[in-house]
């Protein structure tokens, strides 16, 4: 079985500035995939940002990439020129080929201070 | 993007009543749509499996007759709560797979369930 963790349960940032949330993962298999999800007050999901496992390169979306790792095992998001509207709680999760549902880490919550 | 809607967005119920949430996707088809349980400052749970013309698959320690669920077309799923008690009341969220587009997976907004 595959397990996800995020050992920072809560962070805090000064808007601007740059943030790193941590994610671990275990699992066995050798295709997968990777996301973080951010879930605002609302609490609707959605998707910051993806990384399949058979590519090296890190994946990038605007403000937000990651720094993936395959041997460490190790997938962390770096949020640059933090907005207010970053505060939210972030789940990394892990995704296996096929019809599989995700398995998701336990969040970090995500506070932007102005 | 793809949109998946929830149906409804919160609900109270009495204690034994059943509830029932509708999860669809709007513009495309999920032959695959799952079914997590969030409690408050916690992290999602997948409760089930949901494919299209089959039985649900459960995950351990979810109770099948409580928690039942349909799936019978390529845009609709449903769970309902039967007999609902207060230890119930949750957030459950749906999620549907594109079966046009690789893995990803696309959530509803969730339902607030409240059981009085």
């Amino acid at each position: 079985a595959q397990t996800v963790t995020q050992s920072q349960p809560e962070m805090s940032v000064q808007e601007a500035e740059t943030v790193t949330l941590s994610c671990t993962y275990d699992t066995s298999e050798s295709n997968y995939y990777l996301f973080w999800y951010k879930q605002p007050p609302s609490r609707q999901m959605i998707l910051v940002i993806r990384q399949e496992a058979y590519k090296q390169q890190n994946a990038t979306e605007n403000r937000f990439s990651v720094n993936f790792q395959k041997a460490a095992k190790s997938f962390s998001l770096k949020i640059s020129d933090s907005q207010l509207g970053d505060t939210a709680m972030y789940f990394c999760a892990f995704g296996r080929t096929g019809r599989r549902a995700l398995t998701f880490g336990s969040g970090t919550r995500l506070q932007v201070q102005p | 993007g793809a949109v998946v809607s929830q149906h409804p967005s919160w609900v109270i119920c009495k204690s034994g009543t059943s509830v029932k949430i509708e999860c669809r996707s709007l513009d495309f088809q999920a032959t695959t749509m799952f079914w997590y349980r969030q409690f408050p400052k916690q992290s999602l749970m997948l409760m089930a499996t949901s494919n299209e013309g089959s039985k649900a698959t459960y995950e351990q320690g979810v109770e099948k007759d409580k928690f039942l669920i349909n799936h019978a077309s390529l845009t609709l799923s449903t769970l309902t709560v039967t007999s609902a008690h207060p230890e119930d009341s949750s957030f459950y969220i749906c999620s549907a797979r594109d079966r046009g587009v690789g893995d990803e997976q696309f959530f509803g907004p969730g339902t607030r369930l409240t059981v009085l």
